[in-house]
């Protein structure tokens, strides 16, 4: 079964820029994934961010930005302020109606 | 934007049932795909299952729950719901309920806040 991997954590400090990606354990996370990210804070129902690799949802600041960097899928914060301290998740489309979560990114700002 | 409700969450004993629902106030819910989506405590988020919005509905499920968990909408009550039976302690959760249509089926629009599903004896 094939395995969504993302870093399980990032530190970045206030203004600064951080990439989070998003691969496969077997073979390239491609445009036909569909990858999406979601932000993901306690109490609160989660936000979505990105969909279709690069479009940014509607009320998503312009500092999140979504790519394919090589092989893997990319959520990118750029001049990252507090509030974006959190866990964010990719998911992608495997193919007949099944979704795969990755584990998960805890960004830090400090 | 959708405002999706999650509710029918409760404390279960392990191999007991539970129904969860899924609602939406002042849009019509048929008119969207539904998904499911839990976390575990300190876990990270997991697919779940898919209804789509057309009829016949279209209805996939995550392996780890494939023939303990059904889905279903009642278009007239304007609610999804999730049935989780033989409940397991691994099925502790946050049960979210995402909507997805149109050209936009392959990402989760909007999200409720939650259910909590706590399996223990």
């Amino acid at each position: 079964q094939t395995v969504v991997t993302q870093e399980p954590s990032f530190s970045v400090s206030p203004g600064g820029t951080v990439t989070l990606t998003c691969g496969l354990s077997s073979g390239s996370v491609t445009t036909s994934h569909y990858p999406s990210w979601y932000q993901l804070t306690p109490g609160q129902a989660p936000r979505t961010l990105i969909s279709n690799t690069d479009t940014r949802s509607s009320r998503i600041p312009d500092r999140f930005s979504g790519s394919i960097l090589g092989n893997k899928a990319a959520l990118t914060i750029t001049g990252a302020q507090a509030d974006d301290e959190s866990d964010y998740y990719c998911v992608v489309y495997m193919g007949g109606g099944i979704w795969v979560f990755g584990g998960g990114t805890k960004v830090t700002v400090l | 934007e959708v405002q999706l409700v999650e509710s029918g969450g409760g404390l279960v004993q392990p191999g007991g049932s539970l129904r969860l629902s899924c609602a939406a106030s002042g849009v019509t819910l048929s008119a969207y795909n539904i998904n499911w989506v839990r976390q575990a405590p300190g876990k990270g988020l997991e697919w779940v299952s898919y209804i789509s919005s057309v009829t016949p509905s279209h209805i996939y499920y995550a392996d780890s729950v494939k023939g303990r968990f059904t889905i279903s909408r009642d278009n007239a009550k304007n609610s999804v719901y999730l049935q989780i039976n033989s409940l397991r302690a691994e099925d502790t959760a946050i049960y979210y309920c995402a909507n997805s249509y149109g050209t936009g089926w392959h990402y989760f629009e909007s999200w409720g806040r939650g259910t909590l599903v706590t399996v223990s004896s």
